[in-house]
């Protein structure tokens, strides 16, 4: 089974500060995203990689930056916390066919406070 | 007009209803379609992957596209308390480089014993 892991469930920062979010697949997939879920908004996607130190951004990518610097690892990172910023956040990942859509599979998020 | 649209409910039904969940959806080009269950303090995991018009069944769930419409159905027969939980469907917006996903808003659906 591929396996997504989000290094913390509940994080709390303060306004200002820099916050990573870790995220490591172990299925060798190209494509890796991370996305905020909110109430009544459901999925945004923030940034997007389809392969090492590649990115692109997503629907809401304001704020936020990321890093690939190996296959299996993507990092979001907040640049200056805000507390609009206070979110579910959502790692996935999925394989590259050029042919055919293939689905996402997720980790289990990262709630994420803004104080 | 959203790429996907959803109604978020929520939904409550007793055991053993029948349940509907619907999308629409704006692009005629859109060919592959998704729906996703994510249980509470959980990530979504794929329930379902249909791909152009018509019907697919697993168990007690069953998929519906209707293409000339632009609207996509989920379909729970016997629903359970287990079934509980937050229903998205999801198109590949990317084409097939990437693979991009939109999301609908989710429907919350409870179902009580």
């Amino acid at each position: 089974d591929v396996k997504v892991t989000q290094s913390s469930r509940y994080l709390v920062k303060r306004t200002g500060e820099k916050v990573f979010l870790e995220c490591v697949q172990d299925m060798d997939h190209e494509n890796m995203f991370w996305y905020r879920q909110d109430p009544g908004l459901g999925l945004r996607l923030i940034y997007f990689s389809y392969d090492v130190k590649m990115k692109e951004k997503g629907d809401i990518p304001e704020g936020y930056s990321v890093s690939r610097e190996k296959k299996e690892r993507f990092s979001l990172i907040l640049e200056s916390a805000s507390t609009n910023q206070t979110s579910m956040y959502l790692c996935a990942s999925s394989l590259l066919q050029l042919d055919s859509n293939q689905p996402q599979h997720f980790g289990d998020g990262t709630r994420l406070s803004i104080l | 007009q959203k790429e996907v649209e959803q109604d978020p409910g929520p939904l409550s039904v007793p055991e053993g209803a029948i349940v509907s969940l619907n999308c629409t959806y704006s692009n005629s080009a859109f060919q592959y379609f998704m729906w996703y269950r994510q249980y509470s303090r959980k990530g979504p995991e794929l329930l379902m992957y249909t791909y152009s018009s018509g019907n697919k069944e697993d168990g007690r769930f069953t998929a519906q596209v209707d293409k000339s419409s632009k609207y996509i159905s989920l379909f729970i027969r016997d629903s359970q308390p287990s079934d509980s939980a937050t229903y998205l469907c999801a198109i590949p917006s990317g084409g097939t480089s990437y693979g991009k996903l939109t999301f609908g808003q989710g429907t919350i659906l409870t179902v009580h014993p």
